[in-house]
């Protein structure tokens, strides 16, 4: 069964940083692609950025480019997103999904207030 | 601003059906693959049509997905009120190098 698990949410201040993690079983995860996907409260789904199986390539939305990192480690079977100088509108729930967004987390909220 | 453009509501009745229309550009719908998506309130988003047609296992064949150059369309019929759920459609955005979600449909079983 195919399962990813989302971690590293949480409160943090403007300006501060956090690192999401997503634990992935139940599939060869070094043959995949992955992605992060997000969802203000009482908004829709907003993609946020993805990485090719290998990492060879790598793509962000705008709105986090320059701030966000995406990476992976194949050996560990995860996913993670490091976020840098998060502002109030980065305040979401985060979910990663797999390749072509077949399956998803439960996500993870981040909330950025002072 | 979502590069895909939804209707922000749909509803019908238990039992009828109901189409959900996703409109775009040359350089995502027309050009890439779409995928439909339902969320349950309170839920993850799940995976209901992939590659404009498909359907994953365990997905029954009252949901389809159509494409005709840059819209999509999602149809569900014989409507439960167990379909009321947000719905989005989703795809690649060649030009922008970036996925890319429509705004979302709420769908209401009257």
């Amino acid at each position: 069964e195919v399962q990813l698990v989302e971690s590293g949410g949480g409160l943090v201040k403007p300006g501060g940083s956090l690192r999401l993690s997503c634990a992935a079983s139940g599939f060869t995860f070094s043959s995949y692609s992955m992605n992060w996907v997000r969802q203000a409260p009482g908004k829709g789904l907003e993609w946020v950025s993805s990485i090719s199986s290998s990492s060879s390539y790598i793509y962000y939305a705008d709105s986090v480019k320059g701030r966000f990192t995406i990476s992976r480690d194949n050996a560990k079977n995860s996913l993670y997103l490091q976020m840098n100088s998060l502002r109030a509108e980065d305040t979401a729930v985060y979910y990663c999904a797999r390749d072509k967004r077949d399956y998803w987390g439960q996500g993870t909220l981040v909330t950025v207030s002072s | 601003q979502s590069v895909l453009t939804q209707p922000p509501s749909v509803s019908a009745a238990p039992g009828q059906k109901v189409t959900i229309s996703c409109s775009g550009s040359s350089s995502n719908i027309g050009n890439n693959y779409v995928s439909w998506y339902q969320q349950l309130p309170g839920t993850a988003p799940k995976l209901l049509i992939y590659d404009n047609n498909k359907r994953p296992s365990g997905i029954p064949d009252r949901f389809s997905g159509s494409k005709s150059g840059t819209s999509a369309t999602l149809g569900i019929t014989g409507l439960q009120t167990g379909d009321e759920a947000d719905y989005y459609c989703g795809t690649w955005d060649s030009s922008l190098s970036a996925g890319s979600f429509g705004g979302g449909t709420k769908l209401t079983v009257l």
